[in-house]
């Protein structure tokens, strides 16, 4: 089955605890993405990668690391979370040229 | 700057009574606009991409159209299982760039 798959569902951590969420997909997808979800803002792209070793920041990347060293797995990194990083957080890839992007599930995540 | 506009920003119909939600964007060399439903606590879910001006796709009680400055999602006769959020978005020119409008929520009463 087709999939993006996120983990952690759901994350409670403290401020300034280093923290890491993947994403990986089965789709052989060349693009990679995450995204935030706010309540009255909708969702914004934190980073995207269009192949192995080539990652771009989106709108919001301030406070977030990303890394591609597989074409199948693009982590988000918090190096230092802080509370206006609790959010709702996805992952999404496509194909180059087809933005047909399948989302994963979601990660919850507040810092307290 | 680029942007996309959704309205309205909710509404409720009765199950059966046709709308049109409505995307209007500004975005440089427009390479594609999209529609996505999104259930509560769930990823987007890909409907339809539409890529020029007058093209049109149907799924079911729904219908997309493209203008060279806006989309409308048509919901006929909806029913109480069409109840999400729907979220337009378009993929800018030269970039493979997303930007997401901030979505219409639909209720259905039944």
């Amino acid at each position: 089955e087709a999939q993006v798959t996120q983990n952690p569902r759901y994350l409670i951590t403290v401020t300034g605890k280093k923290l890491t969420v993947t994403c990986s997909q089965n789709m052989n997808h060349e693009y990679m993405s995450w995204y935030r979800q706010d309540p009255g803002l909708g969702l914004r792209q934190i980073y995207y990668s269009m192949n192995v070793e080539v990652t771009d920041k989106g709108d919001v990347p301030e406070g977030y690391k990303v890394s591609r060293k597989e074409k199948r797995n693009f982590p988000l990194i918090l190096e230092s979370p802080s509370p206006n990083q609790t959010s709702l957080y996805f992952c999404a890839s496509s194909f180059i040229g087809n933005t047909e992007a399948f989302f994963g599930q979601g990660t919850r995540l507040t810092v307290v | 700057e680029d942007q996309v506009t959704q309205s309205p920003e909710a509404l409720r119909l009765q199950e059966g009574e046709s709308s049109s939600l409505n995307c209007s964007y500004t975005v440089s060399g427009l390479r594609g606009l999209f529609w996505y439903r999104q259930d509560p606590g769930k990823g987007p879910e890909f409907l339809f991409t539409l890529y020029s001006a007058g093209e049109e796709k149907e799924k079911e009680r729904l219908k997309a159209t493209l203008t060279k400055k806006e989309s409308f999602l048509h919901i006929t006769a909806p029913k109480p299982e069409d109840s999400a959020t729907y979220l337009c978005a378009a993929l800018q020119g030269g970039s493979e760039k997303l930007v997401f409008g901030k979505g219409t929520k639909l209720t259905v009463n039944p």
